[in-house]
């Protein structure tokens, strides 16, 4: 399984666009690389899935570059709601797409 | 859609008892569902990976026998944690998956033993 890295904490501001970069250099050819959040005492909440490219939902946008080798999850004009852990994580989706959790980012948001 | 219930989401009980957290998928069938458990201010610990209809899978440094996993149908799997000590007492998560789709988590179990 692929390890990630990411950033341990983040600051920002309200109304501003929050990019949080992960790295992944042993990403797998079948691999997929999904973004959770989690706020305390709650299980994670799915936000965002790619394999390449850029994947953009109603909530964020997910920037994978041509190497995989790491991923970046933009939240756009951020709210004081989307103070969280964000965990980015590897899988293969095809093998019952276990995932390991890494350390995540704890994003704070400020008025 | 994609919606995974856990109960209870809180229980106390005295140390020595057994006590029985159910996962749900419920407008889902989840061909496999995920234990995990995590600490204070830590990130989730992955325990188990139970599919249904057979045995779970144990992530090394768990103990079968302490924590045993249940997922006899494609909706509900149980974690019972036996015997459970002051040092069990945590956050427990389970997630469901179905396919290749994403897990989807529960809202998870806040166990303390007294």
């Amino acid at each position: 399984l692929a390890k990630t890295t990411q950033p341990i904490s983040m600051d920002s501001y309200e109304g501003q666009e929050v990019n949080i970069t992960c790295s992944h250099n042993n990403i797998a050819t079948n691999d997929y690389i999904t973004w959770y959040q989690q706020f305390p005492s709650q299980g994670p909440r799915f936000i965002i899935q790619g394999y390449k490219t850029k994947v953009t939902n109603e909530v964020a946008s997910l920037f994978i570059p041509a190497d995989r080798k790491s991923s970046t999850l933009s939240l756009p004009r951020v709210s004081l709601s989307d103070t969280a852990v964000y965990y980015c994580l590897v899988g293969d989706m095809d093998s019952s797409y276990k995932l390991i959790f890494g350390s995540g980012t704890r994003l704070l948001v400020r008025p | 859609g994609a919606v995974v219930s856990q109960h209870p989401s809180r229980v106390i009980c005295k140390s020595g008892t057994s006590v029985k957290i159910e996962c749900r998928s419920l407008d889902f069938q989840a061909t496999t569902m995920f234990w995990y458990r995590q600490f204070p201010k830590k990130s989730l610990m992955l325990m188990a990976t139970s599919n249904e209809g057979s045995k779970a899978t144990y992530e090394q440094g768990v103990e079968k026998d302490k924590f045993l996993i249940n997922h006899a149908s494609l909706t509900l799997s149980t974690l019972t944690v036996t015997s459970a000590h002051p040092e069990d007492s945590s956050f427990y998560i389970c997630s469901a998956t179905h396919g290749n789709q994403p897990q989807h988590f529960g809202d998870g179990t806040r166990l303390s033993i007294l």
